[in-house]
């Protein structure tokens, strides 16, 4: 079975600043892992996704992740935020066999002006 | 192409009843997956449709039960409503043939359900 644990419900940062979510996941089989982003009152949208090959992936709107095998780790960073990127991101994962995804409980981004 | 469409937008019933919510695929996506969200959690899967046969299951009673029509949409159908079914149910395309990624899922604006 997996599971997937964001250590933060919720990050408040300045604009301009740099933000770091933390996200940490169990798994006894290979998995992908992935971001998604949740603007109030929308479903989610895919932000960036680990399938394999390099370990940092990232996104088209300054987002990062680095997937730590050792430390199951997944965490999404940013060096420099805006205030449209206050919103809800969910860590979520995926068996490489399976069909379901599994979510984290989400953390809530809020950037302050 | 109009992505993965839901409807109703929003639904209110009551205690006991039974609702059907609807949910459209992605142009050439051939698999659905619905997803209940509580106000404040992630997503939990409730189970996904694959030629019109669920294909896996989350921990949801059986008073949840979908079907997927031959064009691919489904319905999500859940009876003997309780207070603790109110929630945004999303639902979810995909296709072992789009792009390179197997799991990769696009996701509904969701039916916000409320049970009083």
């Amino acid at each position: 079975a997996q599971s997937v644990t964001q250590l933060d419900s919720q990050v408040p940062v300045f604009e301009e600043a740099p933000v770091e979510l933390r996200c940490n996941y169990s798994s006894s089989v290979s998995v992908y892992l992935f971001w998604y982003v949740q603007y109030p009152n929308q479903g989610l949208q895919l932000l960036l996704k680990y399938l394999s090959g390099s370990t940092l992936v990232e996104s088209i709107n300054g987002f990062e992740a680095e997937f730590n095998k050792s430390q199951t780790s997944f965490h999404l960073r940013k060096p420099s935020v805006h205030i449209s990127d206050t919103a809800e991101y969910f860590c979520a994962v995926s068996g490489t066999g399976g069909f379901k995804t599994i979510f984290g409980a989400g953390t809530r981004l809020f950037v302050k002006a | 192409d109009a992505g993965v469409t839901q409807s109703p937008t929003h639904l209110i019933k009551t205690r006991g009843q039974q609702v059907t919510l609807r949910c459209s695929p992605k142009s050439g996506h051939d698999t659905v997956s619905w997803y209940q969200q509580a106000l404040g959690q992630g997503p939990q899967f409730i189970f996904q449709y694959y030629e019109e046969e669920e294909r896996q299951r989350g921990n949801f009673p059986d008073r949840f039960s979908g079907h997927q029509f031959p064009n691919y949409s489904s319905e999500l159908n859940v009876n003997a409503l309780l207070l603790g079914d109110s929630a945004l149910y999303l639902c979810a395309s995909s296709s072992p043939t789009s792009g390179a990624f197997y799991n990769e899922q696009f996701f509904g604006p969701g039916t916000r359900l409320t049970v009083l």
